[in-house]
């Protein structure tokens, strides 16, 4: 299965600060996704990042606040603008695997973000 | 909108017994996909097992098989032989058929502990 490289690993933010977080897969896939793991909770889609157009948010979810971008076919970013408390949460970024089958999802380790 | 349910939030079992984890799931859709991914405690989400719901088999995977129950839209996992390893939250997803929404639902998680 595609191999993602999240980074940062972890990183505690301060209140009203923007933050990126990369993610980087070793094989060229057409969709990428990333989600949310609030503290204690199950994971909930933020939105998929398709190359060369604009990412597709879900419901509870907006540009303004998780911009995302896809130069490529191996690299998409999203950012978590304006933190906030609520915010520290795990962010996941996954594809569809291209050796795993493609209804299966492959999973970055995750990025844990903590809000002060 | 689908949902998935997991009515168990932790359960446990003593190394090399048997333990089932329940899931039940909504959609009107006769063709879709079901998975358990694992999630120790790197946070890093690992494919456990997955079914096709055209298919009646039940999948297996080495000691992970599951109970589909299409009509009364049940998937339970069953792990056998439980090893320490196997200590980690486990969720259960749907995702929708070929050609919709490509994002996987998750329950809320069952937190499996596993006694020496």
């Amino acid at each position: 299965s595609a191999v993602i490289s999240q980074k940062p690993s972890r990183d505690i933010c301060q209140r009203g600060t923007s933050l990126t977080i990369q993610c980087q897969v070793d094989s060229q896939v057409t969709m990428m996704f990333w989600y949310r793991q609030q503290p204690g909770q199950s994971l909930t889609l933020i939105a998929t990042a398709n190359q060369g157009s604009e990412a597709t948010y879900e419901s509870g979810f907006v540009i303004d606040k998780f911009p995302i971008s896809r130069p490529n076919l191996t690299f998409s970013t999203l950012t978590v603008s304006n933190m906030s408390p609520e915010d520290s949460s795990i962010y996941l970024c996954s594809v569809k695997g291209p050796n795993s089958g493609a209804n299966v999802l492959t999973f970055g380790a995750g990025s844990r973000l903590t809000v002060l | 909108a689908q949902t998935v349910t997991q009515s168990q939030p932790e359960m446990s079992v003593q190394e090399a017994e048997t333990v089932t984890l329940s899931c039940t799931y909504d959609t009107s859709e006769s063709d879709y996909y079901l998975f358990w991914y694992k999630q120790p405690p790197s946070r890093q989400m690992i494919l456990v097992i997955r079914q096709e719901a055209y298919k009646q088999q039940n999948a297996t995977e080495n000691r992970f098989s599951v109970n589909f129950q299409k009509a009364a839209k049940s998937f339970s996992l069953k792990i056998s032989d439980s090893q320490l390893g196997d200590a980690a939250m486990y969720f259960c997803a749907y995702r929708a058929p070929q050609g919709g929404s490509e994002k996987l639902v998750f329950g809320k998680g069952t937190k499996l502990t596993v006694n020496p």
